[in-house]
């Protein structure tokens, strides 16, 4: 089936690192993304892994995948004010172009 | 390069109306999806156009429709609407390759009274 979890609420310190972390259930799926939404705005692509990848790194943020277990995770080194958002994991399901979502966890980013 | 736009950006209807959504795609990307987005249900699929042609569809009503022109601009309609339509209708451009890399627009917020 299709599913993906994510934990609702993050809060950390400026300057601290976040871990974000998800889960999904689709064996089958192949890319992995994370995208970050602020207020009142669309969806921006953060970036995303291939399933036969453990880890990309793309400046300050770190993907982390374990396949066995099915978990995801995001880590932001340094976290920013400008940060703060909803951080969704995605899954590329294989009959198309669809990505399934997960519920989303707001990241708050405290000064 | 420009990114995918999408028009109105709000919207005000009755229920039993109708509505027609706009997006325009990336330069070059072939493929645009269609999510909504409430606080309920999240972010779910409404169906994907690649090359006029629907190539998926989640599980939504008939009333919601879409099409696809020769350009890749993009229209979906609802049909009849119920207040539970009422949501961020998110459109999203991709090469339509297995990568997959999909890029969102600011969406059409819709309120349904």
């Amino acid at each position: 089936g299709e599913d993906v979890e994510q934990s609702l609420f993050l809060s950390v310190r400026e300057g601290d690192s976040s871990v974000i972390n998800c889960t999904y259930t689709d064996s089958s799926s192949t890319y992995l993304y994370w995208y970050k939404q602020e207020p009142g705005a669309g969806l921006q692509l953060l970036t995303y892994i291939f399933s036969n990848m453990d880890m990309k790194q793309d400046q300050r943020l770190t993907v982390l995948l374990n396949k066995k277990d099915k978990h995801l995770s995001l880590r932001i080194a340094d976290t920013q004010t400008g940060d703060s958002a909803i951080y969704f994991c995605a899954e590329s399901i294989t009959d198309g172009n669809k990505l399934v979502f997960g519920a989303g966890t707001i990241l708050r980013v405290k000064s | 390069k420009a990114g995918v736009t999408q028009t109105p950006r709000y919207l005000i209807k009755t229920r039993g109306q109708q509505v027609t959504l706009s997006c325009s795609p990336i330069s070059g990307h072939r493929s645009v999806s269609w999510y909504q987005q409430t606080p309920g249900q999240g972010l779910q699929f409404l169906f994907e156009y690649f090359s006029e042609t629907q190539r998926n569809k989640g599980n939504f009503p008939g009333r919601f429709s879409g099409r696809q022109f020769s350009n890749s601009r993009s229209e979906m309609n609802v049909s009849t609407l119920e207040l539970g339509d009422s949501a961020l209708y998110l459109c999203a451009s991709s090469l339509g390759t297995r990568t997959n890399e999909q890029f969102f627009g600011p969406g059409t917020r819709l309120t349904v009274l």
